[in-house]
């Protein structure tokens, strides 16, 4: 099956520094890459949607100048935490979609565990 | 609106238990997906199964089965003879069938956290 590959799983920084998550489709053309932010012990909400080559739209309540996402080829996404501070320390879980696939067909990458100290 | 409710937050069975997971969608779409997944404590998201709205056929995959059934909105999840590998957080999720902007992603119930014991 189609693989996505998310890097770093898990990094720890000081607060105020900007962390980089990326995401990438290894195997197939990843049209739509969607982001996902896990609490512990919740479920997993959408934060943003992006299309290759178009700005990422951005679900309500979550910052845009904040949660920096890039999706300039279809293959790779990132999603950098600006100035990152302890309640932005989550689980983040980004998917991909290919062009053709049907509506839900996601593939998940491994997350992102996201620890501010 | 689009909701999935997963009334159990945690069940704890013991091993070779049969066990149910209950899934409550809601949408006005009239076609639409149904998705489990399990996630188990590395965190990963692992796909179960995938539903479309026109197939109710009941399916056994092993010892898991899911029961559709449209006329209660309901799509559940049955182990059974549960093992301890089993252990996990399971996600109903919901998707829609349009593909614009994010439509076509997945809207996640809460969650019920499986603990089987030995």
């Amino acid at each position: 099956g189609a693989v996505v590959s998310q890097h770093p799983s898990r990094v720890i920084c000081k607060s105020g520094t900007s962390v980089k998550i990326e995401c990438r489709s290894l195997d197939f053309q990843a049209t739509t890459m969607f982001w996902y932010r896990q609490f512990p012990k919740q479920s997993l909400m959408l934060m943003a949607t992006s299309n290759e080559g178009s700005k990422a739209t951005y679900e309500q309540g979550v910052e845009k100048d904040k949660f920096l996402i890039n999706h300039a080829s279809l293959t790779l996404s990132t999603l950098t935490v600006t100035s990152a501070h302890p309640e932005d320390s989550s689980f983040y879980i980004c998917s991909a979609r290919g062009a053709g696939g049907w509506p839900g067909e996601l593939f998940f990458g491994e997350g992102s565990r996201l620890t501010v100290l | 609106a689009q909701k999935v409710t997963q009334a159990q937050t945690e069940i704890s069975v013991v091993e070779k238990e049969d066990v149910t997971l209950d899934c409550v969608y809601e949408t006005r779409d009239t076609t639409y997906y149904l998705f489990w997944y399990k996630q188990p404590p590395s965190g990963e998201l692992v796909f179960l199964i995938r539903r479309n709205s026109f197939d109710e056929q009941n399916e056994i995959s092993g010892r898991y089965s899911w029961n559709f059934q449209k006329s209660t909105s309901s799509f559940n999840f049955t182990i059974t003879a549960s093992q301890v590998v089993d252990s996990a957080v399971y996600f109903c999720a919901l998707s829609e069938a349009g593909y614009g902007g994010s439509q076509g992603n997945l809207i996640f119930g809460k969650g019920t956290k499986l603990s089987v014991k030995p």
